[in-house]
């Protein structure tokens, strides 16, 4: 157990449907992560937040929108979303910085797109 | 850009056996060195972490890596696996200032 908690832990979605995932943490980390994991692909960066504010998109589709409203919560909303997204969706929070940074991940949201 | 390459996609080794993954990255200066695990329906773990100093580190669950320089590797070892460390790991770079680059993973199958 991490102390980040991810749900739902499984989902699946018509291309027309609007969902979103949830991250949730009280480590009292101020930088959180959105990763999507892919088969046969590395894990793939998508948003880094930072005190609320993004400070990383990672180039990602539109139709993947992040939210903050606070440091313990982040949340991915999807629509219309394509079959080659699904994919392990990976949060994280990060304590420290440089020597002293430590990334704590979720369990993941496994995501199906039909 | 920073890169990050595991070679080797599958590993079975027996229980008991000793256990090495590869890890090479690309980059210029010597970045922040990682290995994360990751078991069946979790997120990752770490395992360790390479910043400076000694190049033999050592981590959680019995793995140790060394950082090699001049080979621009940083491997992952274990002398004797149990059953409990199938998974898959992951090495990965932070040269950017907390962004960690992945590679794409190795999936170690232990044999009883």
């Amino acid at each position: 157990e991490t102390g980040v908690t991810q749900t739902p832990r499984h989902l699946v979605m018509g291309m027309t449907n609007k969902k979103s995932l949830k991250c949730e943490q009280h480590l009292g980390h101020n930088a959180m992560y959105w990763y999507k994991q892919s088969a046969k692909k590395p894990l793939e960066l998508m948003f880094v937040y930072n005190f609320k504010e993004q400070t990383e998109n990672n180039s990602v589709p539109s139709r993947f929108s992040p939210e903050c409203p606070n440091s313990s919560h982040l949340f991915l909303h999807l629509h219309t979303l394509q079959p080659e997204d699904s994919a392990l969706y990976l949060c994280a929070s990060r304590t420290g910085f440089g020597t002293n940074e430590k990334l704590f991940f979720g369990s993941g949201t496994q995501l199906s797109v039909l | 850009a920073q890169s990050v390459t595991q070679p080797d996609i599958h590993i079975t080794v027996s229980e008991g056996a000793s256990l090495e993954l590869r890890c090479n990255y690309s980059y210029g200066a010597t970045p922040y060195l990682f290995w994360y695990v990751q078991s069946p329906g979790q997120g990752l773990q770490l395992l360790l972490k390479y910043f400076s100093g000694d190049t033999l580190v050592q981590g959680i669950k019995g793995f140790e890596a060394e950082f090699k320089r001049s080979q621009s590797s940083f491997n992952l070892r274990k002398p004797s696996v149990h059953w409990s460390d199938a998974a898959e790991y992951f090495c990965a770079v932070d040269a950017a200032g907390n962004k960690l680059t992945f590679g794409g993973g190795t999936r170690v199958l232990v044999k009883p």
